[in-house]
């Protein structure tokens, strides 16, 4: 199993342009999410997947959407990339949202 | 809504010294209750769990008790090395079904000298 995996490792982008922040998982898990990472603020949740064709926002959904059209894929994108969204992004899993979740490495994006 | 309080870092320890985290929380209900670590460059990875009141999670000689009375689960380990040098975090999740989500501490620094 690859577990969690992300991709890009890390990116820089523009203000105002847009990318996707892949993300997949091998594991059958039906619940997914995105959480950011900034200094001194912990992880907060971006959005979350109950399941294939659900999704919800977290406690910071501002400028990402995200989709989930299959169990395997949960990708986050930026539709017009702000200095404000420069942080550490990381994917996870589990089987449902009360039990352990697995993180994928991380993608870490800087927006000049 | 459920908060997570962790203890101010960072920390710094010599090899072979006690440690302890605090680790405070507020939440409706019976959540279940995590430590997760995060090594240098790394994802975050489940160090430990504890489902329910007075249950203890232990891993890699690290010990937590889930404190229904005094709403805590403290990290402590008795002897660190600097292999657990790493951010820790302390994180709850309600037990609302498929909805759940983790709620996370700001995390603490742990370095541990030679």
């Amino acid at each position: 199993n690859a577990g969690v995996t992300q991709t890009p490792k890390f990116q820089v982008l523009k203000t105002g342009q847009s990318m996707t922040l892949q993300c997949a998982q091998d594991m059958n898990h039906e619940y997914m999410s995105w959480y950011r990472q900034d200094p001194g603020m912990g992880l907060r949740l971006i959005h979350y997947s109950v399941g294939a064709g659900i999704t919800d926002q977290g406690e910071v959904p501002n400028g990402y959407n995200v989709s989930r059209s299959t169990t395997e894929d949960f990708p986050l994108r930026l539709l017009s990339a702000a200095p404000s969204q420069t942080s550490v992004y990381f994917c996870a899993s589990s089987l449902n949202g009360a039990g352990t979740q697995y993180f994928g490495p991380g993608t870490r994006l800087l927006v000049l | 809504g459920d908060s997570v309080t962790q203890m101010e870092g960072p920390v710094t320890l010599s090899e072979e010294a006690f440690l302890t985290i605090n680790c405070t929380y507020t939440a409706t209900g019976y959540p279940s209750l995590f430590w997760y670590v995060q090594y240098p460059g790394e994802g975050l990875q489940l160090l430990l769990k504890a489902t329910k009141a007075d249950d203890k999670g232990s891993n890699k000689g690290f010990e937590a008790t889930y404190r229904k009375e005094t709403t805590s689960f403290h990290l402590e380990k008795g002897s660190v090395q600097v292999s657990d040098s790493a951010v820790y975090f302390c994180a709850l999740s309600d037990r609302d079904g498929a909805n759940s989500k983790l709620t996370f501490g700001k995390g603490i620094t742990l370095s541990v000298r030679p």
